[in-house]
């Protein structure tokens, strides 16, 4: 099936560092996303990438669609309290598939 | 505009017994789907749909029924409650084939 390895699966940092987590799968994706999740909220869009080898940013998050648009990666610079939550990658074809999350730990 | 709409934000059901989740969104979007999440397991599709009338199945289909009579709502039924079903159910939906989902809140089910 279309599975999505996300890593890591946990991060805790101190406040002001930068975030990098990753996402890899044995299938092809049209487009990768990135969501984030707060407690008792449903995911909520970050970042769309539409093209292989694309490079996105939105405000302090950056994100990448891989060449072989098998891959994704999300870059979170200068990390803040408010940072804190579960950070999902997503890839979509006619559906749309997520990785297991990446529980992000923001110590002030 | 509402967005998507998920009722109810939580239930708690016996082993056996049926129930059906809404979903329904105002934002006319023609493609809907419904995913389950557990921990350490992300997000998993059970259903979706492209349209009215249409509905096809995703990783986790065993155990769940849809229909799609309109294109605002996205029913999720369960014939019979198991306590494998407990988890958090998200309903999703989206404008065209591969613009982002916009999420519920969720419903919140326990099956004991």
């Amino acid at each position: 099936g279309q599975q999505l390895n996300q890593s890591p699966q946990s991060m805790f940092i101190q406040e002001g560092e930068d975030v990098s987590m990753n996402c890899t799968s044995s299938s092809i994706f049209n487009t990768w996303l990135w969501y984030k999740q707060d407690p008792g909220e449903g995911p909520v869009l970050l970042i769309a990438l539409y093209k292989a080898g694309e490079l996105t940013s939105n405000g302090r998050l950056t994100a990448q669609f891989g060449i072989t648009r098998k891959d994704s990666f999300l870059n979170i610079s200068a990390s803040i309290p408010s940072d804190v939550g579960i950070y999902f990658c997503a890839g979509s074809n006619n559906d749309m598939r997520f990785g297991a999350g990446t529980r992000l730990t923001v110590k002030p | 505009n509402a967005g998507v709409t998920q009722t109810p934000k939580f239930q708690v059901l016996k082993t056996g017994q049926s129930m059906t989740l809404q979903c329904a969104q105002d934002m006319n979007h023609e493609y809907m789907s419904w995913y389950r999440q557990d921990p350490g397991m992300g997000l998993r599709l059970i259903h979706y749909s492209v349209g009215a009338g249409i509905t096809d199945q995703g990783e986790v289909p065993n155990g769940y029924n849809v229909s799609r009579s309109t294109t605002e709502d996205f029913p999720l039924r369960l014939l019979s409650a198991a306590p494998s079903q407990t988890s958090v159910y998200f309903c999703a939906s989206r404008l065209w084939g591969y613009s982002p989902l916009h999420f519920g809140n969720g419903t919140r089910l326990t099956v004991t």
